[in-house]
């Protein structure tokens, strides 16, 4: 069965600290991969996103992730995490070429301390 | 540009009642989402339209409906609504330049008492 895997509910860290957000697929063939995040409150706002071709990518406000076929993860980093990270971070899979059906992780809810 | 827009932001219901979500995009996507928010289960797909329409089923269906009124619109209804329905609910939209990206709205949150 078709699954996205956050394993982490929720994270903590200091502001200035790195992130490290895990995301694992199961999947038939390599999808079309997302990070959304979610501030409280509010709509979805895509971080970054992997299609195909260099398997670091790199997004908005910082972030970063590398696709890792073997593992099949999709981890999103950060290196200097700030205040106004603190918000809720989905995966998301979808098949190449129609990504009407998203599948999404269960999200990961990070919050930062000063 | 507004984006995906959805109203209304807030909706206290009976169990039995019935609404409608309305949902609007001004990107001339062609394909629009229903998704619901539960917490600890992320985003589940309720129904969606590729193009105009059409309509087709998603992952959790049951109970609701609907509508691509045109290429902007695309509602959602509950005809009886019930306690489990309690819930976010976010539209999405896709298509143009970047074809594989979905767009969010800000969400409808609705209690069904």
């Amino acid at each position: 069965a078709q699954s996205v895997t956050q394993p982490d509910i929720h994270i903590t860290v200091s502001e200035g600290a790195s992130l490290e957000l895990r995301c694992n697929y199961s999947y038939g063939a390599t999808p079309y991969l997302f990070w959304y995040v979610q501030s409280p409150g509010q709509g979805l706002q895509l971080l970054l996103k992997y299609f195909s071709g260099d398997t670091l990518v790199q997004g908005i406000k910082g972030f970063e992730a590398e696709f890792k076929r073997s593992q099949s993860s999709f981890n999103l980093r950060k290196p200097s995490v700030h205040w106004s990270d603190a918000a809720e971070y989905f995966c998301a899979v979808g098949a190449r070429g129609n990504t009407d059906k998203l599948i999404f992780g269960t999200g990961t809810r990070l919050q930062v301390f000063p | 540009n507004a984006g995906v827009t959805q109203t209304p932001k807030f909706q206290v219901l009976k169990t039995g009642q019935s609404m409608t979500l309305q949902c609007a995009q001004d990107m001339n996507h062609n394909s629009m989402y229903w998704y619901r928010q539960d917490p600890g289960m992320g985003l589940r797909l309720i129904y969606y339209s590729a193009s105009e329409g059409t309509t087709d089923k998603g992952e959790v269906p049951n109970g609701y409906n609907v509508s691509r009124l045109n290429k902007r619109e695309f509602s959602l209804r509950l005809e009886s609504a019930a306690p489990s329905q309690t819930s976010v609910y976010f539209c999405a939209s896709r298509g143009g330049s970047f074809q594989e990206t979905q767009y969010f709205g800000p969400g409808t949150r609705l209690l069904v008492l």
